[in-house]
C-alpha cells in the first residue's frame, strides 16, 4: 500500500522568508506523480506543484520549487519571498490512480 | 472556466438519516473523484467515475454509502444510514484524464450528531 508521511503537523516562517515542508513516500509503482496541494479555510485544494517520478529535474512554479530525491522517497516543498497569502494547510500526495495524501503541514506566515 | 460545483456547502443531521451531496465537475472532464476528508487528516478516496463507470470503489462503505454518475457528467454521494465517524468534508474533485491535475470543488461539510 503505498502511504505518505509529513512529519511537521505545524510550521511558521516569517514574511519574505523562505521555508521548507518535507514529505516522504513509499510506493511499489514504478511510474508515478507526486503533487503539493494547498488547502486554505475556504476547504478548496489547489495544486501548488506537480512532480513527474521518471523526471530527474527538480519542478518549479515561481516562488515554488521542489526537491526530489527519488532513492530516498523524499520530496519536499520549498517556498521563497513567503506571503501572508501561503497561510494554509499544505498536502504532499503521491501515486497514479488513486492519489494518496499526506495528514499536511498546518503553515503560518507570520508578518 | 466555471470550477467544480458542489452543494450544499454545510449539512448537519443525526445518527441514522441519510444524506446526499451533490457534484457537477467541470465541463469535459472525464474522470470524477469523492474524497473523504476526516479532521486533522488528508482527503482519502471514497469512488473514482470514469464518465459513467466506476474505476476505484475499494475504500467505499458500501454497507451505507453509494454513489451514482448516471450520464457522465454530474454525481451523488449518498450516505445512509449516517454514523457519527462520517463526519468530515466531502470534497468532489475532477480531471480530464486520470493522472492529470485534479481540479477540486469547496467541499460539503458534514455534522454527524
Amino acid at each position: 500500500a503505498q502511504t505518505v508521511t509529513q512529519s511537521q503537523p505545524e510550521m511558521s516562517v516569517q514574511e519574505a522568508e523562505t521555508v521548507t515542508l518535507s514529505c516522504t513516500y513509499d510506493t511499489s509503482e514504478s511510474n508515478y506523480y507526486l503533487f503539493w496541494y494547498k488547502q486554505p479555510p475556504s476547504r478548496q485544494m489547489i495544486l501548488v506543484i506537480r512532480q513527474e517520478a521518471y523526471k530527474q529535474q527538480n519542478a518549479t512554479e515561481n516562488r515554488f520549487s521542489v526537491n526530489f530525491q527519488k532513492a530516498a522517497k523524499s520530496f519536499s516543498l520549498k517556498i521563497s519571498d513567503s506571503q501572508l497569502g501561503d497561510t494554509a494547510m499544505y498536502f504532499c500526495a503521491s501515486g497514479n490512480t488513486p492519489l494518496v495524501f499526506g495528514k499536511g503541514t498546518r503553515l503560518s506566515v507570520i508578518a | 472556466e466555471a470550477g467544480v460545483a458542489q452543494s450544499p456547502r454545510y449539512k448537519i443531521i443525526e445518527k441514522r438519516q441519510s444524506v446526499a451531496f451533490w457534484c457537477n465537475p467541470i465541463s469535459g472532464h472525464a474522470t470524477l473523484y469523492w474524497y473523504q476528508q476526516i479532521l486533522g487528516q488528508g482527503p482519502k478516496l471514497l469512488i473514482q467515475f470514469q464518465n459513467n463507470g466506476v474505476v476505484d470503489d475499494s475504500q467505499l462503505p458500501k454497507d451505507r454509502f453509494s454513489a451514482e454518475r448516471l450520464k457522465g457528467v454530474d454525481s451523488t454521494l449518498k450516505i445512509q444510514p449516517a454514523k457519527l465517524e462520517d463526519s468530515a468534508v466531502y470534497l468532489c474533485a475532477s480531471s480530464r484524464r486520470p493522472n492529470e491535475k485534479l481540479f477540486f470543488g469547496s467541499g460539503t461539510q458534514l455534522s454527524v450528531l
